[in-house]
């Protein structure tokens, strides 16, 4: 079965504390992006990673980290310096980094911070 | 400034009739549009892309139309059901940028 997982669904954190969201995907797929979605909001991008062990800031990366260590896992880090890290999270995986390609999304994660 | 702007009010329709869908865009000169899927709590899924040489892709009982002049994409559900009830989300890619951006959503809601 072929898609991408994001683990957990849900996740608490206390306020101060970062926090690893996890993204894989099995489609071989070169892209992944990560997004925050906001009640009302549009998809917000994060950051995106073209290809292994490369990636750039997206439009609201301010407090946010990533690694892309191995193709298929996208790990995103929401740090302490985030001022309003309640959101739902997802990530999303592209076949390649070209025009006309859909996007895959995971199943997202919904984060609270208190 | 660039906008991409579709219905924040919810569109209530009954079984069996069509739903119509708007995105509309400023300041944009896109080399495609796509539409997705988004049921609560979930990833979007997606539906279609039109790119802006095209005027009309079709796919089941969707159809999306594309119009540069107007700056506008009509996404049409023929034949709507309750299971079509979901909110739909436009993206738009500029040549030279192969990152979509997203509009808000439209929430779809198709009565029985």
């Amino acid at each position: 079965d072929g898609g991408i997982t994001q683990s957990p669904k849900y996740l608490f954190r206390k306020e101060g504390q970062n926090v690893t969201l996890s993204c894989e995907q099995n489609l071989n797929h070169d892209a992944m992006y990560w997004y925050r979605q906001d009640p009302g909001q549009g998809l917000r991008l994060i950051y995106y990673s073209q290809i292994v062990n490369d990636f750039q800031k997206g439009d609201i990366a301010e407090g946010y980290s990533v690694s892309r260590e191995k193709k298929e896992s996208f790990p995103l880090t929401v740090t302490s310096a985030q001022k309003n890290p309640t959101a739902f999270y997802l990530c999303a995986s592209k076949k390649r980094e070209t025009s006309g390609y859909e996007q895959y999304f995971g199943p997202g994660t919904r984060l609270t911070v208190t | 400034s660039q906008k991409i702007e579709q219905n924040s009010e919810a569109l209530n329709i009954q079984e069996g009739k069509t739903a119509t869908l708007t995105c509309n865009y400023t300041n944009y000169s896109p080399a495609y549009l796509q539409w997705y899927r988004q049921d609560p709590g979930r990833g979007p899924v997606f539906l279609l892309l039109i790119r802006e040489n095209e005027k009309e892709k079709r796919k089941e009982r969707l159809k999306v139309t594309f119009d540069t002049t107007l700056k506008q994409s009509l996404f049409h559900i023929t034949a709507s059901q309750p299971a079509d009830s979901a909110t739909y989300l436009c993206a738009l890619g500029e040549g030279g940028s192969y990152i979509p951006t997203f509009g808000r959503g439209t929430s779809l809601i198709v009565h029985p």
